[in-house]
């Protein structure tokens, strides 16, 4: 049980829509990482928050965007859904510092799917 | 090419043998990761590294920096292992890269 939890669980969305994935991080936990993992593949990182702030991006494009608020609550906000969308998005919490440079808790994630 | 690369894809192991997993990487890092992914999603940080080799348990990780390598070792193999491993490497640029994956199976 690392603490971080994430919800839904799972979604269906048509092509188009929007989708808000959230996050509940470990008390404590500055940083924020969310990842898309298609089926088959390993995760890809697409940004990192904090403190509020996004200190690091992936290859995603701008309708992939994100919030972290005071409460070590997290939100991924995917607008103009495509199919290729559809995928398992973890989050991960991590004491401080640079995500990967501190041990990463994740959460158990939300699987995505796009009609 | 990925910046990060597994072998083997798939492996199929009999319990109780010993298992090499391994990790190539084309970038500079700050960090080494080893992940492991049960069916379902859940994803548990096993080590980071940034040098040598460290233990938990039954689990192995070295890493050599001026190779860009690094392999995760268990020891007396149990079906329980059955898991997805990632190796996820963070580099100096401040960039994440997972590989994709080690589908490991331990009969009985």
């Amino acid at each position: 049980e690392t603490g971080v939890t994430q919800s839904p669980t799972h979604l269906i969305k048509t092509r188009g829509q929007q989708v808000t994935l959230r996050c509940s991080s470990q008390s404590g936990h500055n940083t924020v990482s969310w990842y898309q993992q298609a089926l088959g593949q390993g995760p890809q990182f697409i940004f990192q928050y904090y403190r509020e702030e996004e200190n690091g991006r992936g290859n995603f494009p701008p309708r992939f965007s994100g919030l972290q608020f005071p409460n070590y609550s997290s939100e991924l906000n995917v607008n103009a859904l495509e199919l290729d969308d559809s995928a398992l998005y973890l989050c991960a919490s991590s004491l401080d510092g640079t995500g990967l440079s501190d041990t990463q808790y994740f959460g158990p994630g939300t699987r995505l799917t796009v009609l | 090419k990925n910046e990060v690369e597994q072998s083997p894809q798939n492996l199929t192991a009999q319990e109780g043998e010993f298992i090499t997993i391994n990790c190539s990487y084309s970038v500079g890092i700050s960090a080494l990761h080893w992940l492991q992914q049960h069916p379902g999603g859940g994803i548990v940080s096993l080590f980071m590294l940034s040098s040598g080799k460290k233990k938990h348990g039954r689990l192995i990780a070295t890493i050599n920096i001026q190779e860009k390598h690094s392999s995760l070792h268990i020891t007396a193999s149990h079906p329980r292992d059955s898991a997805v491993y990632i190796c996820a490497v963070l580099s100096t640029g401040n960039q994440f890269y997972f590989g994709t994956g080690t589908s490991l199976t331990v009969i009985p």
